[in-house]
């Protein structure tokens, strides 16, 4: 399958710094991210769809001045973690898609933020 | 609305058969998928059903009808390292993945 890399594994911040988290796709163009965040023993819940070269669709009750994501090229979509707070404390996945055609979704390895 | 149910912890025994079931509604359909995710880990792709019927891959296996809403992942000859949650996700008409709160196994031995 495809293979789509996250950057860090994870993090350790103080609070009110920003983090930024990278997601590659690696072989193929991903025309779509997806960004989630996972809470323990809580399913995967999807924050913002972004596609190449426009503005990122947020999912209600997702800050998007706090949560900045950026999807410039084909390959890479980051997500800023601005001004963060213990809160923000999560797993945060990525996952990639090629065409609207295409169904499988390919996932980051994810990214465990700490905010102390 | 979307919405995808499956139980939210099972038990089994090493060596035996485990069925996880997911029932969804969702807005247009473009297939069901199920995903295994160890703590602390991404998901990963387990398979993939969009039409009717049973998929079968090594010891896992899927099956899907579209009439009743429901799908369900089969687990044979479990292993210790089976032990992980288990996600159901349908694809709407928008070919978005919506997303059921996942099934914890425990494999007992």
């Amino acid at each position: 399958g495809a293979v789509v890399s996250q950057h860090p594994s994870w993090v350790i911040c103080k609070s009110g710094t920003s983090v930024k988290i990278e997601c590659r796709s690696l072989d193929f163009q991903a025309t779509t991210m997806f960004w989630y965040r996972q809470f323990p023993k809580q399913s995967l819940m999807l924050m913002a769809t972004s596609n190449e070269g426009s503005k990122a669709t947020y999912e209600q009750g997702v800050e998007k001045d706090k949560f900045l994501i950026n999807h410039a090229s084909l390959t890479l979509s980051t997500l800023t973690v601005t001004s963060a707070h213990p809160e923000d404390s999560s797993f945060y996945i990525c996952s990639a898609r090629g065409g609207q055609g295409d169904t499988e979704a390919f996932f980051g390895q994810g990214t465990r933020l700490t905010v102390v | 609305g979307q919405n995808i149910d499956q139980p939210t912890e099972m038990t089994a025994t090493e060596g035996a058969i485990v069925q996880i079931n997911c029932t969804y509604q969702t807005s247009g359909f473009n297939g069901l998928f199920w995903y295994q995710q160890h703590a602390g880990e991404a998901p990963t792709f387990l398979s993939y059903n969009v039409l009717d019927g049973l998929e079968e891959k090594g010891r896992f296996s899927s099956f899907l009808s579209r009439s009743k809403g429901y799908s369900y992942l089969l687990l044979k000859e479990l292993q210790m390292k089976d032990s992980a949650s288990y996600l159901c996700a349908a694809m709407d008409s928008n070919y978005q993945l919506i997303w059921g709160a996942g099934t914890k196994l425990i494999i007992k031995p």
